[in-house]
């Protein structure tokens, strides 16, 4: 089955850095990968998503990165604003309309006034 | 508005109690999951629901047991409930078909002593 590693588990940064977090998978045939938020106390909701015919994406602040050749996708955040705190997960599976999500273990980040 | 709800929200037990947990979705999806949320170890799936007549085990199902009374209804049990069983749990729905966005519960703060 699928395997999600995702670094690091732990960003802290200064408010209006820049923060990435990065996430590699296992099966090569996986093609959609979705990057849920948690906020404290919250629940996860999704914020972004890449498919695999595609090389990036972009929401405002936001943005995602896919290399298919290294099995590797990354979450960028721009401009990060204290309200960016939250523990991230990445996830990945072979979207088959019959499959289901793996999910990294999660990067708490902190952004300090 | 259409939601997914989790009761209790909280529940402390002792060892060896039968716990169930319910969640309950009006957004009128077909898939349902149950996660399962230790510190550091991500989202793991215990059980997902892709109608209501499917029942599939996940990454860790022993000593878990589900059942899916309606379209809006998936519960979860804990037949014989040990300390280990301690974490967040989670139950999520989506869409049928592909890169469907999961909407998670608020969650049960489940804790075994």
């Amino acid at each position: 089955g699928e395997n999600v590693e995702q670094h690091p588990s732990t960003l802290s940064v200064q408010e209006g850095d820049s923060a990435v977090i990065k996430c590699t998978y296992s099966d090569s045939a996986s093609n959609y990968f979705p990057w849920y938020k948690q906020e404290l106390g919250k629940r996860p909701q999704l914020i972004i998503d890449i498919r695999s015919n595609v090389g990036e994406k972009k929401d405002q602040r936001i943005a995602v990165t896919l290399n298919k050749t290294a099995k590797h996708f990354s979450l960028h955040i721009t401009e990060t604003q204290p309200e960016d705190s939250a523990v991230y997960f990445c996830a990945a599976t072979l979207n088959s309309g019959y499959s289901t999500l793996t999910f990294g273990k999660g990067t708490m980040l902190l952004v300090s006034p | 508005d259409a939601d997914v709800t989790q009761t209790p929200r909280n529940r402390i037990t002792k060892t060896g109690k039968r716990i169930m947990l319910e969640c309950s979705q009006t957004k009128g999806h077909d898939r349902m999951y149950w996660y399962r949320q230790d510190p550091g170890l991500g989202l793991r799936l215990i059980y997902y629901s892709f109608d209501v007549k499917d029942i599939n085990k996940g990454e860790i199902s022993d000593g878990y047991s589900v059942s899916r009374q309606a379209q809006a209804k998936f519960s979860l049990s804990l037949e014989s409930a040990i300390p280990n069983q301690t974490a967040l749990y989670f139950c999520a729905t989506s869409d049928s078909g592909l890169y469907n966005e999961q909407f998670f519960g608020p969650g049960t703060r489940l804790t075994v002593l």
